[in-house]
């Protein structure tokens, strides 16, 4: 069974710092390329960012560029989101997803987890 | 890519058919999902390429059309079908959303 489990959420203060993790199992990790995706309360879905099975090439939304960096480790099984400089309207749940087919760097989101809640706020 | 999503709220009874649209700001081919999600959950894909339904996703759901103009249309409306209801484009990067359409019981 495919399972992906995020932690690493919190409340932090505008200006900082958080580190996303994404843990997943029931699967061949390696093969599949991730992404994060978030909804602010009460707001629809936002895609964040995406990283191919091999790191080899990463891709972000215009309003995180140059704030978040998505990593993965394989031997890991484990999928990153650094968050750096938040704002308010960072506030939201991050949910990782697991691309539907293997070695498609775009292809749609066919298993998520339950999410990680991110506040910024003073 | 900007996708729109109509009606934004769609109100109707049990066993009545259910037709969404999404439109998108340029020519998306046929690279269009339509996801469902309903409160305090993930979203849960259903449909890929326009057209095709993911794994488990019962035959009452179904999507059409390509380049800019799509549709996902429930045949017959089951009580836990009352839902949020997305599109996403993967043609370009950034993979967008388009901005939901809830399914109410009416």
């Amino acid at each position: 069974e495919v399972q992906l489990l995020e932690s690493g959420g919190g409340l932090v203060q505008p200006g900082g710092s958080l580190r996303l993790s994404c843990a997943g199992s029931g699967f061949i990790f390696s093969s599949y390329a991730m992404s994060w995706v978030r909804q602010a309360p009460g707001e629809g879905l936002e895609w964040v960012s995406g990283i191919s099975a091999s790191s080899a090439s990463t891709y972000y939304a215009d309003s995180v560029r140059g704030r978040f960096t998505i990593s993965r480790d394989n031997s890991k099984n484990t999928l990153y989101l650094q968050l750096n400089s938040l704002r308010a309207e960072d506030t939201a749940v991050y949910y990782c997803a697991k691309a539907r087919i293997t070695y498609d760097n775009s292809d749609y989101p066919d298993y998520w987890g339950q999410g990680t809640l991110v506040t910024v706020s003073s | 890519i900007v996708l729109t999503q109509s009606p934004a709220t769609l109100s109707l009874s049990p066993g009545e058919r259910a037709t969404l649209s999404c439109r998108a700001s340029q020519s998306v081919t046929n690279y269009l999902a339509w996801y469902q999600q309903k409160p305090g959950q993930a979203p849960r894909l259903l449909i890929y390429d326009a057209s095709n339904r993911a794994t488990g996703i019962p035959a009452r759901f179904s999507g059409s059309g390509s380049g800019t103009d799509f549709t996902l249309t429930i045949s017959s409306l089951e009580p836990e079908d009352f839902a949020v209801y997305y599109c996403q484009q993967r043609s370009n990067w950034p993979i967008t959303f388009g901005q939901g359409t809830r399914l109410e019981i009416k």
